[in-house]
């Protein structure tokens, strides 16, 4: 099978731009986590979707949203990016109630 | 609540030196204890996992026992090779959906 792939793996944007992130998870897989990664703050749980319903959302602002297709494709958009979005994004899926499969990360770079 | 609380790093080993790295939860339940490894430029990769008290989860000479009674899940080497050097997250999973983190501890593993 195929792992969870991501797109794109590098992004540079500026100071209030927006952002989309793209996650495909195995397939099978109807579970799909973001998190945010920061040398500072470590992993953080932004959110989880399942058959195309949030099911759970961390503590961050309203700039950082989601959505679920019905393939179980997701993606995570940012608005009025600041310089602190800057961070490696990871996508992680799973079947319920078993360990979740991670994708290599996009590094979102904001200037 | 809920949360993973894991062993700050970061850590500097030998060659062929013993590893622990401490890890213990707070949850109302019995979660599914995972350890996750994540090397430079990558995403994480489950290492090892254990669903049920008094379990041993074992991968690449790394082992981990869920102790009920003190809620941890260390993890173990007996002999760390300069390519164990990565980061390793402890995790656990609750009410089937829900992962939960600890901030990753940093091991550097030196000839």
């Amino acid at each position: 099978k195929a792992g969870v792939t991501q797109t794109p793996r590098y992004l540079i944007k500026t100071r209030g731009q927006q952002v989309t992130l793209s996650c495909s998870p195995i397939s099978g897989h109807r579970s799909v986590s973001w998190y945010q990664q920061t040398p500072g703050q470590g992993l953080q749980f932004l959110f989880e979707y399942f058959s195309e319903t949030q099911r759970n959302k961390g503590n961050f602002p309203g700039r950082f949203s989601g959505r679920q297709f019905s393939n179980s494709r997701s993606e995570m958009n940012v608005s009025t990016l600041e310089l602190g979005d800057s961070a490696l994004y990871l996508c992680a899926s799973s079947q319920q109630g078993n360990e979740q499969f991670f994708g290599p990360g996009t590094r979102l770079t904001v200037l | 609540g809920d949360s993973v609380t894991q062993m700050e790093g970061p850590v500097t080993l030998s060659e062929e030196a013993f590893l622990t790295i401490n890890c213990t939860y707070t949850a109302t339940g019995y979660p599914s204890l995972f350890w996750y490894v994540q090397y430079p430029g990558e995403g994480l990769q489950l290492l090892l996992k254990a669903t049920k008290a008094d379990d041993k989860g074992s991968n690449k000479g790394f082992e981990a026992t869920y102790r009920k009674e003190t809620t941890s899940f260390h993890l173990e080497k007996g002999s760390v090779q300069v390519s164990d050097s990565a980061v390793y997250f402890c995790a656990f999973l609750w009410g089937g959906n829900q992962f939960y983190f600890g901030t990753g501890t940093s091991l550097t593993v030196i000839p």
